[in-house]
């Protein structure tokens, strides 16, 4: 696609319950991160793909964070028993190479998750 | 560990005045720093970059310049228009594990706009 695309856009969930948020990337693009913008704060590095491994997941909140990547393109983020703490804009962004590159990251709108 | 802080918002200006965002990162070396902006309803886009000390990144008649010994990089527009009404966040970039370009961002900064 020409952009970055994401989904849920939005998501409302009961505590307690599990998510999957959805990224696809620009074609073409190696590189994959995920980030999290929570309200009043900044965006926190979640995880980094070089193509399907992910040599870097030291931003993962806990162990109830996933993430996987397949055939280079898409990922999914999974969240297990969700806690209102997780309610924040999940963020996914691309580019070209991830190493070396310009440093420029293409986002996508991002998915809104709100825990009840 | 490698930061950025910059000014708390929000921040409301008129129309055509002088805008002036801060941005002090902390950081070993000398990383490549950004400007995103985010603005209502769409994802974040580049809006300038500056890789290496004195330089200055400009686009859309925004400027910042990589300022080494105050370790500062502050976003300005001489006459600020109401579609720069966003969130603006000042960023760096190094190498993480695997020598993985990260990109450590701060907190933001919304500017509205008024005409």
């Amino acid at each position: 696609g020409a952009g970055v695309s994401q989904s849920p856009s939005n998501k409302v969930t009961e505590k307690g319950k599990d998510v999957e948020l959805r990224c696809d990337p620009i074609s073409g693009h190696t590189a994959l991160y995920w980030y999290r913008q929570s309200l009043g704060q900044g965006l926190e590095f979640l995880i980094y793909f070089q193509g399907n491994s992910a040599p870097d997941k030291s931003g993962l909140p806990s162990d109830r964070f996933s993430a996987e990547r397949t055939g280079g393109s898409v990922s999914t983020l999974t969240i297990q028993r969700t806690q209102q703490e997780d309610s924040a804009v999940y963020l996914c962004a691309s580019n070209p190479s991830g190493r070396g590159g310009t440093g420029e990251l293409f986002f996508g709108e991002g998915s809104r998750l709100t825990v009840l | 560990g490698d930061s950025v802080t910059q000014m708390e918002g929000p921040v409301t200006l008129s129309e055509e005045a002088f805008l002036t965002i801060n941005c002090t990162y902390t950081a070993t070396g000398y990383p490549s720093l950004f400007w995103y902006v985010q603005y209502p309803g769409e994802g974040l886009q580049l809006l300038l970059k500056a890789t290496k000390a004195d330089d200055k990144g400009s686009n859309k008649g925004f400027e910042a310049t990589y300022r080494k010994e105050t370790t500062s990089f502050h976003l300005e527009k001489g006459s600020v228009q109401v579609s720069d009404s966003a969130v603006y966040f000042c960023a760096l970039i190094f190498e993480g594990i695997q020598g993985a370009q990260k990109l450590v961002f701060g907190q933001g900064t919304r500017l509205t706009i008024n005409p």
